[in-house]
């Protein structure tokens, strides 16, 4: 069973058009993250929920809005496609910060905005 | 704030010798833990190892192990008898005990035949 899952793993679509991409987890984690890993690979965190809650919110545009409907479950809805926003989108989870903080990727979620 | 740096963008071994990543991270925290994943072309980041601060010994899994020196704040991923299926990016992370991951930029490994 794949333990974090992300769909769709590939998405092409126009400017100015909205997008959803959707995460879970059956690993019982009570946080999950999204990270944007741009062209260079360079590996950004965008947000992190905790139980529902948001705890972490980086300099994103507002155009992307997250939403976790239960811990499992950590959604990422971007309106309004622009150029810049082509990426491959990773979610994650963690049990917290307590014996590890190890992270748990999905496989990735490559948006293509044409 | 926190930065993770990866001062090689990318490194070269031949199969089955030992190729040395280095990490270096600016902190203020005493405690904290530090990680090394690895992304193959699939795509798909895995643990590779991990360290807690707050441990003086190396840790160690298989054929990888760290070099970790806090004081320099230094933590270099050391692969020993390298194999084909090492080719990937590997990302150094750094997690403070109450904060986020901050990951650095990333090392391209190329294994030779």
């Amino acid at each position: 069973d794949t333990a974090v899952s992300q769909t769709p793993k590939y998405l092409v679509t126009q400017m100015g058009n909205d997008k959803s991409i959707k995460c879970e987890q059956n690993l019982g984690h009570d946080t999950m993250y999204w990270y944007k890993q741009d062209s260079k690979k360079f590996l950004k965190i965008m947000f992190s929920y905790n139980n529902k809650e948001l705890i972490i919110n980086e300099t994103v545009p507002n155009r992307f809005s997250p939403k976790s409907p239960d811990k499992a479950h950590l959604n990422l809805h971007i309106n309004s496609l622009e150029l810049g926003d082509s990426a491959v989108y990773f979610c994650a989870s963690s049990q917290g910060r307590g014996r590890t903080g190890e992270l748990f990727f999905g496989e990735g979620s490559r948006l293509t905005v044409l | 704030a926190q930065t993770v740096t990866q001062s090689q963008p990318e490194m070269s071994v031949q199969e089955a010798e030992t190729v040395t990543l280095s990490c270096t991270y600016d902190t203020s925290e005493s405690d904290y833990y530090l990680f090394w994943y690895k992304q193959p072309p699939s795509r798909q980041m895995i643990l590779v190892i991990r360290q807690e601060a707050y441990k003086q010994q190396n840790a160690t899994e298989n054929r990888f192990s760290v070099n970790f020196q806090k004081a320099a704040k230094s933590f270099s991923l050391k692969i020993s008898d390298s194999q084909l299926g090492d080719a990937a990016m590997y990302f150094c992370a750094y997690l403070p005990n109450a904060g986020k991951s901050t990951f650095g930029d990333g090392t391209t490994l190329t294994v030779k035949p």
